[in-house]
């Protein structure tokens, strides 16, 4: 089992937003970060450092952590952003990285 | 480009030992650390291996401590997961995956896969 918990599946509606969290002890110590899988396709990072945006991410894809919780938000979903969305981050020991189960996004 | 593509996966039997290799390109590679993440079918990821640029520090998931070495030859820009003693639940797709941010331990570039199937 996951160390970090997230919602097995979420749906929102195309150009609407929707949020996916991330909850686990470890997230008030150490950094989370994002991951969107489409399938066939190797993860991209999305969101770093809880709120941090690679270049080449679109600005709706946005990142906030407020204690244990950490959250991924999708502002004006695409239909190009339906994928299944990770969280990581690290451990109790620190040394190592745990992934959250997963969120399945859908969007209508 | 930056890139990384990964090699070596194949069917094995319950276990058997199989070798994958990693190659960057694009990037100056000793100056990242890296790590190994699998996917098994229809699963979500998970991490087994860690090393630092100069290959000094390395850890494991538990899963697969004793069983799996990790290291890295920086003057062929690889990197290598030694898996011995191979069992079914290791059959995933395997990644190699760089971290990206001096400030940071995200994962930012990550090679296609490479496909383990333990089975006899």
């Amino acid at each position: 089992s996951s160390d970090l918990t997230q919602e097995p599946a979420v749906s929102v509606a195309l150009g609407q937003t929707v949020r996916i969290t991330c909850q686990g002890d470890t997230l008030r110590d150490y950094y989370a970060s994002w991951y969107q899988q489409k399938p066939g396709q190797a993860p991209v990072l999305v969101i770093y450092n809880n709120n941090r945006r690679p270049s080449g991410i679109p600005d709706r894809f946005s990142g906030s952590k407020s204690g244990n919780t950490a959250s991924l938000i999708i502002t004006g979903a695409q239909a190009e952003d339906e994928a299944d969305y990770y969280c990581k981050s690290r451990d109790s020991s620190g040394y190592h990285v745990v992934f959250g189960g997963g969120t399945k996004v859908t969007v209508l | 480009e930056v890139q990384l593509v990964e090699s070596g996966g194949g069917l094995v039997q319950p276990g058997g030992s199989l070798r994958l290799s990693c190659v960057g390109s694009g990037f100056t590679f000793d100056n990242y650390e890296m790590n190994w993440v699998r996917q098994a079918p229809g699963k979500g990821l998970e991490w087994i291996s860690f090393i630092s640029n100069g290959g000094v520090t390395i850890s494991y998931a538990d899963s697969v401590k004793g069983r799996f070495t990790l290291s890295r030859d920086n003057a062929k820009n690889s990197l290598y997961l030694q898996m011995s003693s191979l069992r079914a639940e290791d059959t995933a797709l395997y990644y190699c995956a760089r971290v990206g941010y001096s400030d940071s331990d995200a994962f930012d570039v990550w090679g296609q896969g490479v496909m383990v199937a333990v089975s006899s």
